[in-house]
C-alpha cells in the first residue's frame, strides 16, 4: 500500500493569490493524479503528473491556472493560481493503481481550500 | 467520455442492510472501486473488485458485479450509524497513451436512522 501525505490540510486564501499544495508518497510511483472536488460534487481529474515530463491536463483545466511540478518519483505539487471563490474546493492527490501490482488506488487526505 | 452513475441518496434503519448501486459505461474497465467519504474527510478506499470477478466479500461488505449489464453494487450488512457517509463508485479505465485513470460517480449519501 501507499501512504500519501498532503499539505496543507486546509487553507483560507484571498482572491487573486496563489496556493501551492504538496503531495508526498512513501514509495516511488510513476504517475500521480490531482483531483478537484467542488462542494457537494464528485471528483474531477485535473491532471496526471509524470516524473520527467509535463503534466497532462484534462479538458477544462490549463497549466497557467493549475501548474504542476513533479521533481521526483515521490513528490508533486499543484498550484492554484490567481484564485477566485469558484476555486473553493477540496483538492486531492492520488497515485496510479497497480502500484507494485496492487490495484488499490489511494488518496491523500485532501486540501480543503476556501477562497474569500 | 466514460460515465459512472449512482443514485444520490439512500436512507436505512440501523441494523438493516444497505445496498448502493452503480452503473458504468466503460467496457474496458479493469477494476471497480468503492470509496467512503465522511464529512470533512478525504476518500477512504473500502474495497475493489477485479472486472473478471462477480462477487467479493469483506466482513460486512459485499460487492456484486454484473459485467454484462455494467452494474456494480455495494451491500453493507448490519448498517450502523457510523456508516453514514457519502459512498463513491469509481472505475479504472484506459485513458489513452498508456495511461489509466479513475472515473467517479457523483456519490450516494447514506443516512442511517437510529
Amino acid at each position: 500500500s501507499a501512504v500519501i501525505s498532503q499539505k496543507p490540510s486546509r487553507d483560507i486564501c484571498q482572491r487573486g493569490t496563489s496556493l501551492t499544495i504538496q503531495c508526498q508518497v512513501d514509495s516511488q510511483v510513476t504517475m500521480m493524479f490531482w483531483y478537484r472536488q467542488q462542494p457537494g460534487q464528485s471528483l474531477t481529474l485535473i491532471a496526471t503528473a509524470n516524473q520527467g515530463s509535463e503534466a497532462t491536463y484534462e479538458s477544462g483545466f490549463v497549466i497557467d491556472k493549475f501548474p504542476i511540478s513533479r521533481p521526483n518519483l515521490t513528490f508533486s505539487t499543484l498550484t492554484v493560481s490567481n484564485m477566485s471563490p469558484e476555486d473553493s474546493s477540496i483538492y486531492l492527490c492520488s497515485v496510479d493503481p497497480l502500484l507494485g501490482g496492487a490495484p488499490e488506488a489511494f488518496f491523500g487526505q485532501g486540501t480543503r481550500l476556501t477562497v474569500v | 467520455g466514460e460515465d459512472v452513475e449512482q443514485s444520490l441518496f439512500l436512507s436505512v434503519r440501523e441494523g438493516d442492510s444497505s445496498v448502493i448501486n452503480c452503473t458504468y459505461t466503460d467496457s474496458s474497465s479493469t477494476y471497480l472501486y468503492w470509496y467512503k467519504q465522511e464529512p470533512g474527510a478525504g476518500l477512504q478506499l473500502l474495497t475493489y473488485i477485479f472486472s473478471n470477478m462477480d462477487m467479493k466479500q469483506d466482513q460486512r461488505l459485499t460487492v456484486l458485479l454484473n459485467k454484462k449489464d455494467k452494474h456494480l453494487s455495494l451491500r453493507i450488512a448490519d448498517t450502523q450509524t457510523g456508516d453514514s457517509a457519502i459512498y463513491f463508485c469509481a472505475e479504472r479505465g484506459y485513458s489513452g497513451a498508456g495511461s489509466y485513470q479513475l472515473t467517479f460517480g457523483k456519490g450516494t449519501k447514506l443516512s442511517v436512522i437510529p
